[in-house]
């Protein structure tokens, strides 16, 4: 199952509410997760089940969609949300992972 | 709390064998599911390889038949035997353990990483 995200880089300011999207190439139900990866380090969880968000992620961030669209929201952007985003699709094998949005600061 | 600390990264020439580790603390790694991804270097995110946690395993085609992942639940490691490295294999290594439940799917508790590097 392939991936697609959009946008694959953006820039943005402070404050601004940002959505990152990823269409599945097939149904995947809601078996969807984003994560967050900044340099150097592992990813982090921020959302599964396509709109459940792991606990200690701050509520700016939430996920939307469920077979084949899917979005992730960032309400209003805090500096220390500049860092690439990946979703990852987990109903089938081969996991997949998409190609990556890496969000810069305007 | 959970901890997962690779080790076993290096340099490696093209044809030869690496062997990953990833030792697991804080959980009952035998009722987990685990995980390997890649990144390689500038890259994005790349699925591995999936053990289960009674030892059945699965790979990406990029891999199969070259890399093969095992566990002992009796020290709690992970492990990702590579073998015939290639250059394309150049990237740093992620364990993680799988969440597999009612609640969803998804890789919460990851590894800080190995470094492979395939180079002559």
């Amino acid at each position: 199952i392939q991936l697609t995200q959009s946008p694959s880089s953006l820039s943005a300011s402070v404050g601004d509410r940002v959505t990152i999207t990823c269409r599945a190439s097939q149904g995947i139900s809601s078996y969807l997760a984003w994560y967050q990866q900044k340099p150097g380090n592992a990813p982090k969880l921020l959302i599964y089940a396509a709109s459940t968000l792991q606990g200690g992620v701050p509520s700016r961030f939430s996920g939307s969609g469920s077979g084949t669209d899917f979005t992730l929201t960032i309400s209003s952007l805090q500096p220390e949300d500049f860092a690439a985003y990946y979703c990852q699709q987990l109903n089938s094998y081969p996991i997949t992972f998409g190609q990556g949005t890496r969000l810069e600061i305007k | 709390q959970v901890q997962l600390v690779e080790s076993g990264g290096g340099v490696v020439q093209p044809g030869r064998s690496l062997r990953l580790s990833c030792a697991a603390s804080g959980f009952s790694f035998s009722s987990y599911a685990m995980q390997w991804v890649r990144q390689a270097p500038g890259k994005g995110l790349e699925w591995v390889a999936v053990i289960s946690y009674d030892g059945g395993d699965g790979y990406a085609d990029s891999v199969r038949g070259r890399f093969t992942i095992s566990r002992d639940n009796s020290k709690n490691t992970l492990y990702l035997q590579m073998n015939s490295l290639r250059v394309e294999d150049t990237a740093v290594y992620f364990c993680a353990r799988y969440e597999y439940g009612d609640n969803g799917r998804y890789f919460h508790h990851w590894g800080q990483g190995t470094l492979v590097t395939v180079s002559s």
